[in-house]
């Protein structure tokens, strides 16, 4: 079956924009994760959802959302970007939560770059 | 705080010598540990879980809790061990990523 895809692969914003980007899970997972990776941070968590309810969330600004859709598709947006928002973007989708300690399954990110 | 930390940046290993990747944790509750691994232009994987107690590829890695550590381990380094190997917590909340080892293993 297929593998969590991201859209798009590649973004470049200016400061001060704001930036959606996409995620679509392996059909039948109906958790997504959202992490921020960095060379010097490493991968942060930043929300979980589950069933279009956020379950989870990591320690970013509010500028940072996202939500779930009913085909538990999920969207991350950020807001007013920043330079040091520039990082990989990854997804990954569950069958649960992590709190049913479900294999994540990552999809392959998004760079997004802000200049 | 850091709850997983993986102090090698950088490690390299002749073909066919052990390689111990290490990882510490913090957290006060049950954890759940788990070791991803990231190939060279393939995306982030699974290679194993504590709670398994199984062998993938030749490694395994045992949960020392009086240690808080959960070390990954292989006998013979292989060429295709050569990546970047993450440990991560599950608290049930979230997971937390160490900032990775990169592996490389010396023909």
């Amino acid at each position: 079956k297929a593998g969590v895809t991201q859209t798009p692969r590649y973004l470049i914003k200016t400061r001060g924009q704001q930036v959606t980007l996409s995620c679509s899970p392996i059909s039948g997972h109906r958790s997504v994760s959202w992490y921020q990776q960095t060379p010097g941070q490493g991968l942060q968590f930043l929300f979980e959802y589950f069933s279009e309810t956020q379950r989870n969330k990591g320690n970013f600004p509010g500028r940072f959302s996202g939500r779930q859709f009913s085909n538990s598709r999920s969207e991350m947006n950020v807001s007013t970007l920043e330079l040091g928002d520039s990082a990989l973007y990854l997804c990954a989708s569950s069958l649960g939560t992590s709190g049913n300690s479900y294999e994540q399954y990552f999809g392959p990110g998004t760079r997004l770059t802000v200049t | 705080a850091q709850r997983v930390t993986q102090p090698e940046k950088l490690l390299s290993v002749f073909k066919g010598a052990p390689v111990e990747l290490k990882c510490n944790y913090s957290y006060s509750g049950s954890p759940e540990l788990f070791w991803y691994v990231q190939y060279s232009r393939q995306r982030l994987q699974l290679l194993l879980r504590h709670i398994s107690r199984e062998s993938i590829k030749g490694f395994t890695a045992d949960l020392n809790k009086g240690e808080t550590s959960f070390h990954l381990k292989k006998p013979f380094a292989q060429e295709e061990d050569s990546a970047m190997y993450y440990c991560a917590l599950n608290t049930g909340n979230q997971f937390y990523f160490g900032t990775g080892t990169s592996l490389t293993v010396i023909p």
